[in-house]
């Protein structure tokens, strides 16, 4: 069982370059996130979607982007990366939509900013 | 506004000694409660979650948490931890008037001595 799988698990990127994290889940879930996570503080969505097509912003949205062309795909793009987008990266979905969902997340994909 | 906070960034407990991981949360209505574990290089895993009904909800791995409306307070107990509860645990509210929106914690890391 893939479940949520994310790639990279980890990156080093130069201030103004661009990336894109990818993530990709098997379930057939409609429910799509991204979130950050900084040192000493708890995640916070950054985008999320609720289906092929249809995405929506989260609580802190600047500076990326994200596509949803496929249920099974959800990449989160990083067009001119700054240092403080350095963070740990988490995909997750779930089967709902509802704050009652439980959800599954990826393992991560830390980045670095310099 | 809502708000999860974890007032213990980091516990060592011996093994087989007893756990409790406290959680208080902000928010205006009934919330929904979950928690939440990372294991190193995993993603986030749910242990247990509460909506309604019984205060005492049993989780996965041995886990229970006890919720407290009195105490905005959703704290998770182990009666004996094993070398590999080792992790990271958040708690997390679902809060219904925002969206489909999670707010997190910031985390408490757990240490297991021999």
């Amino acid at each position: 069982n893939a479940g949520v799988t994310q790639t990279p698990k980890f990156r080093i990127l130069k201030i103004g370059q661009s990336m894109t994290l990818q993530c990709t889940q098997d379930m057939n879930h409609n429910y799509m996130y991204w979130y950050r996570q900084d040192p000493g503080m708890g995640l916070k969505l950054i985008y999320y979607s609720v289906g092929a097509g249809i995405t929506d912003k989260g609580e802190v949205p600047n500076g990326y982007n994200v596509s949803r062309s496929t249920t099974e795909d959800f990449p989160l793009r990083l067009e001119l990366a700054a240092p403080s987008q350095t963070s740990v990266y988490f995909c997750a979905s779930s089967r709902k939509q509802g704050v009652n969902e439980k959800l599954f997340f990826g393992s991560g994909t830390q980045l670095s900013v310099l | 506004a809502q708000s999860v906070t974890q007032p213990d960034i980091h516990i060592t407990v011996s093994e087989g000694a007893s756990l409790e991981l406290r959680c208080n949360y902000s928010y205006g209505a009934t919330p929904y409660l979950f928690w939440y574990v990372q294991s190193p290089g995993q993603g986030l895993q749910l242990l247990l979650k509460y909506f309604s009904g019984d205060t005492l909800v049993q989780g996965i791995k041995g886990f229970e948490a006890e919720f407290k409306r009195s105490q905005s307070s959703f704290n998770l107990r182990k009666p004996s931890v094993h070398w590999s509860d080792a992790a990271e645990y958040f708690c997390a509210v679902g809060a219904r008037n925002t969206g489909n929106q999670f707010y997190f914690g910031t985390g408490t890391s757990l240490t297991v001595i021999p």
